[in-house]
């Protein structure tokens, strides 16, 4: 299995902060990589695939990049609606991994 | 568009089957992998497999001993047993439909989960 790690496990930011959580995983995975928002009690929300690709209807502010073993996520102007766990998650091979989570706290 | 809905028992027994249903409405079943995955409390996401509209699977390897996904197109609906079940194996329950035909463009519609507790 492709193991995916995430850092950092949690973060506390402000409000206009510039975010970036970052994924890693244990083999290539060229850009195979997607990010979910997933707020409490909720089911996860499709952000960003193919590493950088924003999903139909989510803002602008959020942003992917990277390839191969190393990729981010970064949320340019952070928004009160925007307290969540950032999930990555590997879609190069099964089975699905997802990282640990990046609890983002405002 | 596309919902997801999941149903089924909310309880089940050491050593029993868990069974789940995934409807799906506002959409067509073919051309896409429908899959479940699973979050125990307060950990993250875990894969369980995905059903392709042809009826073909794939299971993760840590359960493909006790799962069975299945597919019946006719009703437009996906379905989870998992035997054998044990504490470990409470979770909320998720199903999701990969965006396009294959699972490299990651799963763009999930159901809203449904909490499965392992208990006597």
């Amino acid at each position: 299995d492709i193991q995916m790690t995430q850092s950092p496990s949690s973060l506390s930011a402000s409000v206009g902060d510039r975010v970036t959580i970052t994924c890693r995983a244990s083999q290539t995975i060229r850009m195979y990589l997607n990010w979910y928002q997933q707020k409490p009690g909720r089911a996860p929300k499709f952000l960003i695939y193919t590493a950088s690709t924003l999903q139909s209807g989510v803002p602008s502010r959020f942003s992917g990049s990277g390839s191969g073993t190393d990729f981010t996520l970064t949320i340019s102007s952070l928004q009160p609606e925007d307290f969540a766990t950032y999930f990555c998650q590997q879609s190069y091979s099964t089975p699905l991994t997802f990282g640990g989570g990046t609890k983002v706290e405002i | 568009q596309v919902q997801l809905q999941e149903s089924g028992p909310g309880l089940v027994k050491p050593s029993e089957t868990l069974s789940l249903t995934c409807t799906m409405s506002g959409g067509f079943i073919s051309n896409h992998y429908w899959t479940w995955i699973r979050q125990p409390p307060g950990r993250g996401l875990e894969y369980i497999g995905y059903v392709f509209h042809s009826g073909s699977t794939d299971y993760s390897p840590s359960l493909k001993s006790r799962v069975t996904i299945s597919i019946d197109t006719s009703k437009n609906q996906f379905s989870l047993k998992l035997s054998a079940v044990t504490a470990a194996d409470t979770a909320v329950y998720y199903c999701a439909k990969s965006l396009r035909r294959q699972l490299d463009d990651g799963l763009d519609v999930w159901g809203q989960g449904t909490t499965v507790t392992v208990s006597s």
